[in-house]
């Protein structure tokens, strides 16, 4: 079954604006991923947050984490068009990384 | 460039025949993976290669062989393909494979896929 599963499943905010996407997982993990995919490209790792950190920051990017909820939260600030792509959480369950299926995220210019 | 890179960028091929999928990686890492990526589906993991050593085959049909001859270079020979074959094919690397140290702490690195299309 599904570890991680990504939230909304689409979203279109216009540049500037902050973009929320949530991940949430069924059973304990060790750490927890967030990556970025580009349209006709693979997978780009952007930030990894461990089961013992709350938040982490990485340029506009800030992600937290909430093991007592089982989710995960990705902020990006100050929108781009470049931020438009799919973004994945990838949990991690018995030793193996496990994705979701993915926000698409849409900048609007 | 993410240091992984994968040949042919695009494919269409007829069920019947047999064409190969090359992935190499730049970045001195130890364990390769192969990914299926379909539309509205999560990522599925295929093959895992440590050390040219395949590790794990998740239930993947007979129509798809992998092949590790050094731990740079990983293909996925293809024959016999069905239309649900078609989908995006990702391979990555990682420094350590999960279960080794920290494996699961490491990031994987993508290349950019091979897109399937099978007539």
């Amino acid at each position: 079954s599904q570890q991680g599963e990504e939230d909304p499943q689409a979203l279109s905010i216009q540049e500037g604006e902050n973009a929320t996407m949530n991940c949430s997982y069924k059973t304990s993990i060790n750490n927890l991923q967030w990556y970025r995919q580009n349209s006709g490209r693979g997978l780009v790792h952007l930030i990894l947050i461990r089961s013992n950190e709350r938040e982490k920051h990485s340029g506009r990017l800030r992600v937290t984490l909430d093991t007592s909820k089982k989710s995960s939260s990705l902020l990006i600030t100050a929108s781009r068009a470049a931020d438009t792509a799919s973004y994945f959480c990838a949990t991690d369950r018995d030793d193996k990384i496990i994705f979701g299926k993915g926000t698409r995220l849409h900048i609007l210019p | 460039e993410t240091g992984v890179t994968q040949t042919p960028r695009h494919l269409v091929m007829g069920m019947t025949n047999k064409k190969s999928l090359k992935c190499e990686q730049h970045l001195g890492h130890n364990a390769m993976y192969w990914y299926k990526q379909s539309a509205k589906k999560p990522l599925e993991l295929m093959f895992v290669y440590s050390l040219e050593e395949r590790v794990e085959n998740n239930s993947v049909p007979s129509r798809f062989s992998p092949e590790c001859p050094n731990s740079s270079h990983l293909f996925l020979h293809l024959h016999t393909l069905q239309p649900e074959d078609s989908a995006l094919y990702l391979c990555a690397s990682s420094h350590l494979l999960w279960g080794q140290g920290n494996g699961s702490n490491q990031p994987q690195h993508f290349g950019d896929g091979t897109r399937l299309s099978i007539l």
